[in-house]
């Protein structure tokens, strides 16, 4: 069973502030939510993770909500290279040691 | 770093032909995926290696399927015989586990394509 839901796909338009959004309200006092994206004929690339504060990094921000049932992957910025699918993903971090499982994640589409 | 290698990047096989994808993950790291991504199941965790011991292969689809890692710096995804349903592109990655970020790093893939 998914751990997290995303709309399928959603539009933003270029410049502007793309806002991503997953649920994930069986999230464990010990999982961090990891946001990854997949740029079309290209494997996987890793955006932020957080456990229950914010976190900002060169690529995103990443606001996860009080009870951690919900969080939001901001993209300040979009440019048409933003134009992927883009996964949550929630998992114990064993430091990179185990696995990743992949929902169907959120086509994002940047609109010139 | 040239990052996580694959090869061959495409590969057309027949039905009943085995086939053999390879990676190369970053140096360093000590822990090492394979995924397949299809239209249809999305992207599966087929099996991991931390350091180079076979830690769970539960992902892998039945025993046409086997993976081997003889050392640090490389990984074999072998399916022998291959099947027009094994079609998918095998992503591997590779991560240093124990890391504090626990981010995964994935090679371009390989495309395989069987008829």
């Amino acid at each position: 069973d998914a751990k997290t839901t995303q709309p399928p796909s959603m539009d933003c338009a270029e410049g502007r502030a793309a806002n991503l959004p997953c649920n994930h309200s069986t999230i464990s006092g010990n999982e961090y939510v990891y946001w990854y994206r997949q740029i079309h004929s290209q494997g996987p690339q890793y955006i932020i993770h957080g456990l229950k504060n914010n976190e900002t990094n060169e690529m995103a921000s990443l606001i996860i909500t009080e009870d951690r049932k919900s969080s939001t992957l901001i993209l300040p910025h979009a440019t048409l290279r933003d134009t992927a699918v883009y996964y949550c993903i929630v998992r114990v971090t064993g430091g990179g040691a185990d696995g990743l499982t992949f929902g169907k994640g959120t086509h994002l589409i940047i609109q010139p | 770093d040239a990052g996580v290698i694959q090869s061959p990047r495409h590969e057309v096989t027949e039905m009943g032909q085995e086939v053999t994808l390879r990676c190369k993950p970053i140096s360093g790291h000590n822990s090492l995926f394979w995924y397949r991504q299809t239209m249809m199941r999305g992207l599966e965790l087929l099996i991991y290696f931390n350091n180079n011991v076979p830690i769970d292969d539960s992902g892998m689809p039945e025993d046409r399927f086997s993976a081997k890692m003889p050392n640090a710096s490389f990984s074999t995804l072998k399916i022998q015989p291959s099947e027009p349903r094994d079609s998918a592109v095998y992503f591997c990655a590779s991560s240093l586990a124990g890391g504090l970020a626990g981010e995964q790093y994935f090679g371009p893939g390989t495309r395989l394509t069987v008829t």
